[in-house]
């Protein structure tokens, strides 16, 4: 079981570009989840989905930002025209079950993160 | 919306010392995770927190969950220098997504 997978590990751009950053779950997990952590900062919360649903997106910036995480293949959590700002370590993180069906199921295996770099 | 809110954010210890982490959280939740973050690294699951009055220990760690109060502890004993790291708190909503607090990054000292 290779864990969450996110790629690409590093990825740079210039302001103004298209920024996609990919996540792998873990093999069985069907929830998703994307976390922002700014430089010595906490995570910050963007996106909870399922399989084809986006169950919470709260955290989401309302422009620029999109998630989605189809039937078959990667979640992808895509920024467009990134600014300076969006320079950022995304993690994403994929879990079993939900938390309600398997009380304490719900520990989130987290990927590796992307480091996003906006010249 | 919950708000977590951990503290202190910045702990330096000398080595041998005992301390402890807060986590409060503003709304109804059950369940409650620790994290541990290594600088550079991605998160590493510690503890699962599953009922009110819950206490969890690995090692040096003990942690405790109060829902009433709506509040964790995370208790270092004997602090060394390995557990130099960044510890998030994560209480579960009840739509069975998490919110993390800001983290507390610990420094132990020799």
């Amino acid at each position: 079981n290779a864990g969450v997978m996110q790629n690409p590990r590093h990825l740079v751009r210039r302001r103004g570009q298209e920024a996609r950053l990919r996540c792998s779950p873990m093999k069985g997990h069907s929830h998703v989840y994307w976390y922002r952590q700014l430089p010595e900062e906490g995570l910050k919360f963007m996106v909870y989905l399922q399989k084809e649903n986006i169950i919470d997106e709260s955290g989401m910036p309302k422009e620029r930002f999109s998630a989605e995480f189809p039937k078959e293949g990667p979640s992808i959590l895509r920024i467009q025209q990134v600014v300076r700002g969006d320079s950022a370590a995304y993690f994403c993180a994929s879990s079993p079950l939900s938390e309600a069906l398997s009380p304490g199921a719900n520990v989130l295996t987290f990927g590796a993160g992307s480091r996003l770099t906006v010249l | 919306e919950l708000k977590v809110e951990q503290n202190p954010l910045f702990l330096s210890m000398q080595e041998g010392k005992n301390y402890t982490i807060y986590c409060n959280y503003s709304t109804t939740s059950d369940r409650l995770y620790w994290y541990r973050q290594d600088p550079g690294k991605s998160l590493e699951s510690l503890f699962v927190l599953l009922s009110n009055g819950a206490v969890k220990q690995e090692g040096r760690l003990m942690a405790s969950l109060d829902t009433k109060a709506r509040l964790s502890t995370l208790h270092i004993t004997a602090a060394v220098h390995d557990l130099s790291a960044t510890y998030f708190c994560a209480p579960v909503l009840s739509n069975n997504d998490m919110r993390f607090g800001a983290g507390t990054r610990l420094t132990v000292k020799p």
